[in-house]
């Protein structure tokens, strides 16, 4: 039972472009929504990270938007670079707060 | 520092065989995590632990399991490795529980696991 969706699962964007990524989840319980980026052949590192208490969340290029009542979240990149192409995750802090549970990803590609 | 580290970084069993993975951290973290990442279904909990000599299921447990003698160390195995375990096996840590940037989990290379 996957309790995070995630969509697209791949994506492609000219460069300069904005990239959507959606997620999805179930349990309203979930207090914590992290997103992860993953370069090939390394280990996820944390992107940015946003609580529902909160609608939107900015750090630079990366935006988290979050609408509590569609139980839905999204991560936009602005001015999108090579360099953001990757594997993004997004995520939710479930009920048992030491685990993070992770949508399926979506592989991103930036096309200069 | 190192940070987390995962040794062996490939490995390939045969089915039935056994095997142990090893995580390693030094940033005194009291949580450690394994996850496994299949193509299309992200990251699954495999185990993880919230201190020393404490450990627990996550969302996959079924035919691996885990040991925290160590503080830094978290080991994983496999008892008789099957085809479905396939993957590749990502280790992590953090402070305590993850949602604030000082409990930010921090994740291992990886280690890629081929079972024929």
């Amino acid at each position: 039972q996957q309790q995070v969706k995630q969509s697209p699962q791949s994506l492609i964007v000219q460069k300069g472009g904005i990239s959507i990524i959606n997620c999805a989840y179930e349990n309203t319980a979930f207090d914590y929504f992290p997103w992860y980026q993953q370069f090939p052949g390394k280990g996820p590192a944390l992107l940015i990270a946003i609580r529902p208490d909160v609608s939107e969340k900015k750090e630079g290029r990366f935006t988290i938007s979050f609408n509590k009542s569609a139980k839905q979240f999204s991560l936009h990149i602005m001015d999108s670079q090579p360099g953001d192409s990757a594997t993004y995750f997004c995520a939710a802090r479930g009920s048992s707060a030491s685990k993070i549970i992770f949508g399926s990803g979506t592989r991103l590609s930036i096309r200069p | 520092n190192a940070g987390v580290t995962q040794t062996p970084k490939f490995r390939v069993l045969k089915t039935g065989q056994s095997m142990t993975l090893l995580c390693a951290q030094d940033m005194n973290h009291e949580y450690m995590y394994w996850y496994r990442q299949d193509p299309g279904m992200g990251l699954r909990l495999i185990h993880y632990s919230v201190g020393e000599g404490t450990t627990a299921k996550g969302e996959v447990p079924d035919g691996y399991n885990v040991s925290r003698l160590k503080k830094q160390n978290f080991l994983l195995g496999l008892e008789s490795a099957a085809p479905s375990q396939t993957s590749v096996y990502f280790c992590a840590s953090s402070y305590g529980t993850p949602g604030t940037k000082l409990n930010e989990q921090f994740f291992g290379p990886g280690t890629r696991l081929t079972v024929l």
